[in-house]
């Protein structure tokens, strides 16, 4: 299995949207709606931010949203907080009873 | 609140076995849930690797499944993650998290333990 590609970096500055991509392929990203983002601050653990493509665990604010189209997944910060500066990584189920992370991307808010 | 905990020794010499503990509270891990283990070298991105059921079932990341064994302790509340072989390369943040049973993410997450690899 290999990893899900992920762009390295994406910015944006306070109150803009920004979109992160996590491409796989028809044996995980696009096979299954499993696929979960983690939003990670530096030295802390991963959050769980959205689930199932699309789903926004209690708690997350409704300015993060999922969405997939084929093998691509994407993840939408809309209304750019400072604090929402973070390392974002996304994961799928790869069939088998495997699970494959993206290389995860470098959030920069301007 | 689910809360985890990791432990385990921070420094392990090569060719040895790395054994972590992670303690969970505020849930029984005799659950319908799995329990895992993911990690993330310094600097790196996160890996998982692997599941286990309460009943013991377990599930590894295939290029991982010749070293690794995780086990669980209900009475204590514990799961266990165990690494032999290791090299430079297995230093990493380790973390032990819930994953849902039906589907494939991880809702809490313990705190993370560095454990690094040199003699």
């Amino acid at each position: 299995q290999s990893a899900l590609t992920q762009p390295p970096s994406a910015s944006g500055s306070p109150g803009q949207s920004v979109t992160i991509s996590c491409t796989g392929t028809s044996s995980d990203v696009g096979g299954y709606n499993s696929v979960s983002w983690y939003q990670q601050h530096p030295g802390k653990a991963p959050k769980l931010t959205i689930y199932e493509d699309t789903k926004r665990p209690s708690g997350v604010p409704d300015r993060f949203s999922g969405s997939k189209s084929g093998n691509t997944a994407s993840l939408t910060v809309s209304g750019l907080q400072a604090e929402d500066e973070a390392d974002y990584y996304c994961t799928s189920y790869a069939g088998s009873n495997n699970l494959v992370f993206g290389g995860g991307t470098k959030l920069t808010v301007l | 609140q689910v809360q985890l905990q990791e432990s385990g020794p921070g420094l392990v010499k090569p060719s040895e076995t790395l054994s972590l503990t992670c303690g969970v509270s505020g849930y029984s891990i005799n659950s319908a849930y799995f329990w895992g283990w993911i990690r993330q070298p310094p600097g790196k991105g996160l890996e998982w690797i692997g599941n286990i059921y309460h009943t013991g079932a377990t599930y590894y990341n295939p290029s991982l499944k010749s070293r690794v064994t995780i086990s669980v302790d209900t009475s204590k509340n514990q799961l266990s993650l165990k690494l032999s072989s290791v090299t430079a390369a297995d230093t990493a943040v380790y973390y032990c998290a819930r994953r849902n049973y039906v589907s494939y993410y991880f809702d809490y997450w313990g705190q993370g333990t560095l454990v690094t690899v040199s003699s």
